[in-house]
């Protein structure tokens, strides 16, 4: 059946530097989502690319959706405190319509 | 407007005792959407429902789960018998439609002593 992986699973950056978390789905999807999860809250939509090639840019963060239409990727820029949570891509099959979330990546910034 | 409500916030139960979990969804949305999170973990699929239609039961890990919607609103999510291993959080999301956007609720956190 179809999947969606994440990758890293956990990432530990310092405060200012980069981060990237990828998403890769077994089948084309027709639309990926993103969601963050703050500590001890609930997951929490960011985005939804549906074009292929698709970039998107909310201040510090840069959505990408592959021109395949089958990974995806979150990029945050200068990382900060408040960027610390799980960040789950979650990727709509073109041929089954079902919406599947990856594992996530967690991202701990140290101060 | 109101996001998803979930009661109870909290759960304490002993091994065996059957418990049940609320879901109030967005009025409007027809998807309704439970997951199960235990500790530092993603988002396991349980059960979703998409108005009228026969539920998708694919996710739940025994008969012991069981879940309704009444009236396509509120949900409950059953658990008998429960087990330690059933300690997590259950989400509810809801969506205008099956696979949009989904909005979460904040969680019943279940703890089987």
């Amino acid at each position: 059946g179809q999947q969606v992986m994440q990758i890293p699973q956990y990432q530990h950056v310092q405060e200012g530097e980069d981060f990237t978390t990828y998403c890769n789905s077994s089948t084309t999807l027709s639309n990926i989502q993103w969601y963050k999860q703050r500590p001890g809250g609930h997951p929490v939509f960011l985005i939804q690319l549906v074009k292929s090639g698709e970039v998107k840019k909310q201040k510090r963060l840069t959505f990408q959706f592959g021109e395949a239409k089958k990974n995806s990727s979150l990029h945050i820029t200068a990382t900060q405190t408040t960027d610390v949570g799980t960040y789950f891509c979650a990727g709509k099959s073109s041929n089954t319509g079902k919406l599947i979330f990856g594992q996530g990546t967690t991202l701990q910034v140290k101060p | 407007g109101a996001g998803v409500s979930q009661s109870p916030s909290n759960k304490v139960t002993e091994k065996g005792k059957d418990v049940e979990l609320r879901c109030d969804p967005i009025s409007g949305h027809t998807a309704l959407y439970w997951y199960r999170q235990s500790l530092g973990q993603g988002l396991e699929f349980l059960i979703y429902f998409q108005g009228n239609s026969a539920p998708d039961k694919s996710g739940l890990p025994s008969d012991r789960f069981s879940a309704e919607r009444t009236g396509g609103s509120v949900s409950t999510l059953t658990i008998q018998r429960t087990q330690q291993e059933d300690s997590a959080v259950y989400l509810c999301a809801s969506s205008f439609y099956w696979a949009d956007t989904q909005y979460f609720g904040p969680g019943t956190r279940l703890t089987v002593l």
